[in-house]
């Protein structure tokens, strides 16, 4: 079965502290890892996909990169807005998206 | 603004009541999806449908029925449910199922089930 963990559960920086979010994966046939950014009282907004071990995507103060076991988004010189969940999620043989449970992250001005 | 669009925000509703959960895209996609999220726990997917008909249900107990008449709206029938059903309830739309195809999220609906 497709599983997905996030690591950590919560995380608190200071605005300008760098940090990475970590997404370990077991999937059937890796098509896609998607990253999104779940603000409170909102659905999940989407950032990225990656396909394939060792592509990286970037957007703004975000870079996201892959290989075969895990993902991390990297969060650099984060501000209080980019507080948010942020959610993993695979897409395997079976087409369905399974996320893992996310990292609340706060950053403190 | 996403194109998804979620009706009611909130809903509060007995454990005898028969209630309906709306879902509209305005993206031209052919692809609906009804999640799950309860506190602390993964999006769990219930429902998709692709093309108006439905590809999957993930061991949903039929307390909760999907109905997709056309490619731009999905509805959630619900009826005797549970306290543990209170979650919030998301719904998705794609252009298909392919993992090329993002799903873009409504903002969901709160639902709490007394």
């Amino acid at each position: 079965e497709d599983q997905v963990t996030q690591s950590p559960e919560a995380l608190r920086l200071q605005e300008g502290e760098s940090s990475s979010l970590n997404c370990s994966y077991t999937v059937s046939g890796l098509r896609g890892l998607f990253w999104y950014r779940q603000d409170p009282g909102k659905g999940p907004e989407f950032l990225f996909t990656l396909y394939s071990a060792g592509e990286e995507k970037e957007k703004e103060r975000l870079k996201a990169t892959l290989t075969k076991k895990e993902s991390f988004l990297h969060i650099t010189a984060p501000k209080p807005e980019d507080s948010a969940t942020y959610l993993c999620a695979v897409q395997g043989n079976n087409n369905d998206m399974r996320f893992g449970a996310g990292t609340r992250l706060t950053v403190k001005p | 603004e996403t194109g998804v669009t979620q009706t009611p925000r909130h809903l509060v509703m007995g454990m005898t009541n028969k209630k309906s959960l709306k879902c509209e895209q305005h993206l031209g996609h052919n692809a609906m999806y009804w999640y799950k999220q309860s506190a602390k726990k993964p999006l769990e997917l219930m429902f998709v449908y692709n093309f108006k008909e439905q590809t999957e249900n993930n061991s949903v107990p039929s307390r909760f029925s999907p109905e997709c008449p056309n490619s731009s709206h999905l509805f959630l029938h619900l009826h005797t449910l549970q306290p543990e059903d209170s979650a919030l309830y998301l719904c998705a739309s794609s252009h298909g199922q392919a993992s090329t195809d993002t799903q873009y999220f409504g903002p969901g609906t709160r639902l709490t089930v007394l």
